[in-house]
C-alpha cells in the first residue's frame, strides 16, 4: 500500500464553520505534512510532523490547527477561515529519518470558504 | 530569501521530440532535490530525485541534472508522450534533518501531437 489517503476530497464551509481536514498512510513513514496550494501556485509548507511531534510551523495563522493523533494520521482543523483561505489542501508522507527522502503525496482536498 | 524558480512557465513541445525543463535555486546548502508532476486536479507524483553529491541522475526516459556551481537543476524527458503534459516542480530540500521541501514555480509541458 503506497497510498496517502485524504477526506474528503471537497469541502465548502462558511467562515464561522468549524471543519476539519483527515489524511491517512499506512506506509509506516514517521514523517507527515501540509502543504496549501492555490491555483496555479507550486504547494506551499504549513507544517511538518515527525515521530507525531510538530517540528515546523511556517508561520500558519492559528485558525489551521494540525494533529498528528498518531503515525498514520494527520488532521487539520479549521475554524474562522477566510475567503483567501479557499486552497488545495495536500497531506504529504515521508520515511525520513533525518535523511531527505521522496514525499508521498494525497491527492488533496479542496477546500472553499465562502 | 530562500527560493527556488524557473525560467520557462510554459513549455510547448511536439510529441516524440525531448523536453528540458530548468530550474534555478538559491541555497547552496540544499542537500537534495525533487522532480515532481501533476496532473491537474490531482496531487504531485515523484519523477526523479537527485542528492548534492551527484550531478546525473536517470530514470526511465528522464535524467536530471544537477549543477551545483551555478544552482541549475534541470529534467530531461526524452521522446515526449501527450501523457506527459503537466505542471512540473522542482524542489529543494533545505537541509536540517527534516524534510523541508520547498517548491519553485512550476513550468506547464504542453506536449501537441
Amino acid at each position: 500500500d503506497t497510498e496517502v489517503t485524504q477526506t474528503p476530497k471537497h469541502l465548502v464551509m462558511g467562515m464561522t464553520n468549524k471543519k476539519s481536514l483527515k489524511c491517512e498512510q499506512h506506509m509506516g513513514h514517521r514523517a507527515m505534512y501540509w502543504y496549501k496550494q492555490k491555483a496555479k501556485k507550486p504547494p506551499e509548507l504549513m507544517f511538518v510532523y515527525s515521530y507525531e511531534k510538530l517540528s515546523i510551523n511556517e508561520s500558519v495563522p492559528s485558525r489551521f490547527s494540525p494533529e498528528c493523533p498518531n503515525s498514520s494520521l494527520l488532521n487539520l482543523h479549521l475554524h474562522a477561515l477566510q475567503p483567501e483561505d479557499s486552497a488545495l489542501y495536500l497531506c504529504a508522507s515521508s520515511n525520513s529519518g533525518g535523511v531527505a527522502g521522496e514525499l508521498f503525496f494525497g491527492e488533496g482536498s479542496r477546500l472553499t470558504v465562502l | 530569501g530562500e527560493s527556488v524558480g524557473l525560467h520557462l512557465p510554459t513549455l510547448s513541445v511536439q510529441e516524440g521530440d525531448n523536453s528540458i525543463i530548468n530550474c534555478a535555486y538559491s541555497n547552496s546548502a540544499s542537500d537534495y532535490f525533487i522532480w515532481y508532476k501533476q496532473e491537474s486536479g490531482k496531487g504531485p507524483q515523484f519523477i526523479i530525485d537527485i542528492r548534492s553529491n551527484m550531478d546525473k541522475r536517470q530514470g526511465q526516459r528522464v535524467t536530471v541534472l544537477l549543477n551545483k556551481t551555478v544552482k541549475h537543476l534541470s529534467l530531461q524527458i526524452a521522446a515526449t508522450q501527450p501523457g506527459d503534459s503537466a505542471v512540473y516542480f522542482c524542489a529543494e530540500n533545505i537541509s536540517g534533518g527534516y524534510n523541508k521541501l520547498i517548491f519553485g514555480a512550476g513550468t506547464r509541458l504542453a506536449v501537441h501531437p
